[in-house]
């Protein structure tokens, strides 16, 4: 059973660029959150979403930034115009379903190093 | 607003056992995750308190008290490849999301 999947693994984009930045859950899992992560500091959350509905967006930038995850094919992380201070780690998690009273265990992809040049 | 808090780095020799804390402060509580990721790698699940008290798997153990906004991990028979950041984190009242600490990192030492 594969686990989570993200590409790139690196990517490099000039200021001002545009960086699309996908995840695969694993198998079986249908909900979908982001985290990022700067160097020598804990993941924050970005977004969660569901096939096809975003459940939160709290943690997500109000301008540049937005995701989705079609009811086919892979959840996207997209940065519009991106800058330097873009340049970090972005981490797809999925999880089987509703959180449960019982457990919050989520499963992480390698994540993606964005950096901006 | 939501924070956690845990010391920034422990370093403990081969055979040990070392405690990372943890405390937070959170609007709506759902429990208390713990999470290990080497080297800047995919973060991986190591154990999850909802409920007061001590939970246990093999070498890992994890406590919480709610009453007091707190928790901690425990490591113990420490092995070189546990070296790692280790990061608590709340799932709060509003779904899946997770928030993490800044995470301790764990230097062993032979």
């Amino acid at each position: 059973n594969a686990g989570v999947m993200q590409n790139p693994r690196h990517l490099v984009r000039r200021r001002g660029q545009e960086a699309r930045l996908r995840c695969s859950p694993m198998k079986g899992h249908s909900h979908v959150y982001w985290y990022r992560q700067l160097p020598e500091e804990g993941l924050k959350f970005m977004v969660y979403l569901q096939k096809e509905n975003i459940i939160d967006e709290s943690g997500m930038p109000k301008e540049r930034f937005s995701a989705e995850f079609p009811k086919e094919g892979p959840s996207i992380l997209r940065i519009q115009q991106v800058v330097r201070g873009d340049s970090a780690a972005y981490f797809c998690a999925s999880s089987p379903g509703e959180p449960r009273a019982g457990s919050y265990e989520q499963y992480f992809g390698p994540g993606t190093r964005l950096t901006v040049t | 607003g939501q924070s956690l808090e845990q010391p920034s780095e422990v370093t403990a020799v081969e055979g040990a056992i070392v405690q990372i804390n943890c405390t937070y402060q959170t609007s709506g509580f759902y429990g208390l995750s713990w999470y290990q990721q080497h080297d800047g790698g995919a973060p991986t699940f190591l154990s999850y308190n909802a409920l007061d008290g001590l939970e246990e798997t093999g070498r890992f153990s994890s406590f919480l008290s709610r009453s007091d906004s707190y928790g901690y991990l425990l490591l113990q028979e420490l092995q070189m490849k546990d070296s790692a950041s280790y990061f608590c984190a709340v799932g709060g009242n509003q779904g899946g999301k997770l928030i993490f600490g800044q995470g301790t990192e764990l230097s062993v030492k032979p």
